[in-house]
């Protein structure tokens, strides 16, 4: 079975400190995709990342960077810097990569980031 | 701008209605759609694959009755929620997947979400 796990349920920082969200997945399958995205209060889900099984480079987008690493089935996100609009709740998310049913996704529970002034 | 819409985006109705929410693939056509439930302060679980001509596939757990899904077109899914109560007040949201042909390499988007509050 597919599982997602965000161990940190709330995470508090100051302005400008550096902050880890950590996702751990399990899936028996071979291909698969990973996700990161942003939910403000708004609701709506902002898309920050898609990241496939073959495909294990770090990414880094400005001040937000993504550690891929299967041998510990982990996908964590680092916010460099981080700014008070960088508060909202993060999911982290995971889907099999089979055709039409990619967007199949199972999330975990998130991670509510508070970046405070 | 979005590429997936629904509407509406709150909704408020007594006990007993039933309540139709609508999710749009504004550019593209989904014959996969997803829906997804999201309680306060929780994460989003899956409800329903909607796919195009035929009918939806429910997760376990999701009344197939109470939770209706038609996706009569390539750009249109509707969820309604039939004989709402209270304990169905809930964040509702819904994606599509763009594809690109062969192996899903599509792009997934989601929409803004509907608010549902049923007094």
């Amino acid at each position: 079975a597919q599982k997602v796990t965000q161990a940190q349920t709330e995470i508090s920082v100051v302005e400008k400190e550096d902050v880890t969200l950590d996702c751990v997945y399990e899936t028996r399958d071979t291909t698969y995709y990973l996700f990161w995205y942003k939910q403000p209060p708004s609701g709506e889900l902002v898309f920050l990342i898609r990241r496939n099984s073959f495909d294990e480079q770090n990414e880094i987008s400005g001040r937000y960077s993504w550690n891929f690493q299967k041998s510990t089935s982990s996908f964590n996100f680092t916010i460099t810097a981080s700014q008070v609009v960088d508060s909202a709740v993060y999911f982290c998310a995971l889907s099999e990569a089979f055709y039409n049913q990619g967007g199949k996704l199972i999330f975990g529970q998130g991670t509510e980031l508070s970046v405070k002034p | 701008g979005a590429v997936v819409s629904q509407h509406p985006s709150r909704v408020i109705c007594k006990s007993g209605t039933s309540v139709k929410i609508e999710c749009r693939s504004l550019d593209f056509q989904a014959t996969t759609m997803f829906w997804y439930r999201q309680f306060p302060k929780q994460s989003l679980m899956l409800m329903a694959t909607s796919n195009e001509g035929s009918k939806a596939t429910y997760e376990q757990g999701v009344e197939k009755d109470k939770f209706l899904i038609n996706h009569a077109s390539l750009t249109l899914s509707t969820l309604t929620v039939t004989s709402a109560h209270p304990e169905d007040s809930s964040f509702y949201i819904c994606s599509a997947e763009r594809l690109a042909g062969g192996p899903w390499v599509g792009e997934l988007f989601f929409g803004e979400g509907s608010r549902l509050t049923v007094l």
